[in-house]
C-alpha cells in the first residue's frame, strides 16, 4: 500500500513569489494534516481537514497561506507571496479518522528554500 | 496549553550501547502520549504511544517508554542501540479531548560503531 506522497519534494524560490505544495493521503483516509517543520523543532501544525471540511486552522496564517481539500482526497497547500521566514519542511499526514487508535502516517515531506 | 521539552538536542552513543532520551511536557489537562522516529529524508514514523494502563509501554524496533505522571515525564529506553536507530526522535503529546500534537524539538540520536 502507498504511503502518503507529497510532491514536490524540494522547491527553492525567491521571496515574494508564490509556492504550492500537493499532498495525496492514504486511501481511504479521512482526516488529513499539514504541519511544519522549522530547522532544529517539532512539527506544528497548521490545518487539519476531516474529509474536505477545515476542522482547525487556528495556526495557519491566513494572510498568505490557503489550503484546499476538494473531494475530501488529495489537499494542496498554498504560500503566496512566501517570505524568508517561510523556509521550513512541510509536512503532510493522514489518519482513518480522529480517534485514538487511529495512527498519523506522515509523508517525506516538502522541503521549501525562500532566497 | 500544552508544551513538550526535550531536554538533548544530540545524543551521541556507541553501538550496543543503552540509550535514554528524555521527554517532559507541561499541561494543565490529561494528555496521551507518543514518541515519533525520522530517518532521513522521511517521514515520521509511530514508535509507540501511551493512551492508558501500564505506564510501560514497549514499541517498535526494540523501544520502549515509562509514563511517569508524577514527574510528567515519558522517556524513551532502548537496552542496545543499533546503527540503524540513528535519527531523530520526537516526543509528542496530545490532549484528552482534542485531536491536536505538540511535539518536542526532537533528540538526534548518532550511534557510532
Amino acid at each position: 500500500e502507498a504511503g502518503v506522497v507529497q510532491s514536490p519534494r524540494y522547491k527553492i524560490i525567491e521571496k515574494k513569489q508564490p509556492v504550492a505544495f500537493w499532498c495525496n493521503p492514504i486511501s481511504g483516509h479521512n482526516t488529513l494534516y499539514w504541519y511544519r517543520q522549522n530547522l532544529g523543532q517539532g512539527p506544528e501544525l497548521l490545518i487539519r481537514y476531516e474529509n474536505e471540511e477545515a476542522v482547525d486552522d487556528s495556526q495557519l496564517p491566513k494572510d498568505r497561506f490557503s489550503a484546499e481539500r476538494l473531494k475530501g482526497v488529495d489537499s494542496t497547500l498554498k504560500i503566496q507571496p512566501a517570505e524568508l521566514g517561510d523556509s521550513a519542511v512541510y509536512l503532510c499526514a493522514s489518519s482513518l479518522d480522529t480517534s485514538l487508535v487511529a495512527e498519523q502516517f506522515f509523508g517525506p515531506g516538502t522541503r521549501l528554500t525562500v532566497l | 496549553a500544552q508544551s513538550v521539552t526535550q531536554l538533548d538536542s544530540q545524543v551521541p552513543v556507541f553501538e550496543e550501547a543503552p540509550v535514554e532520551l528524555r521527554c517532559n511536557y507541561s499541561s494543565s489537562v490529561s494528555v496521551y502520549l507518543f514518541w515519533y522516529v525520522q530517518y532521513p529524508n522521511q517521514g515520521l514514523q509511530l514508535l509507540l504511544k501511551y493512551l492508558s494502563g501500564s505506564t510501560l509501554v514497549k514499541g517498535i524496533n526494540g523501544f520502549e517508554a515509562e509514563f511517569n505522571k508524577s514527574q510528567t515525564s515519558f522517556h524513551l529506553r532502548k537496552p542496545s542501540v543499533h546503527i540503524s536507530d540513528t535519527a531523530e526522535y520526537f516526543c509528542a503529546v496530545r490532549r484528552y479531548n482534542f485531536n491536536k500534537f505538540y511535539f518536542g524539538s526532537g533528540t538526534k540520536l548518532n550511534v557510532k560503531p
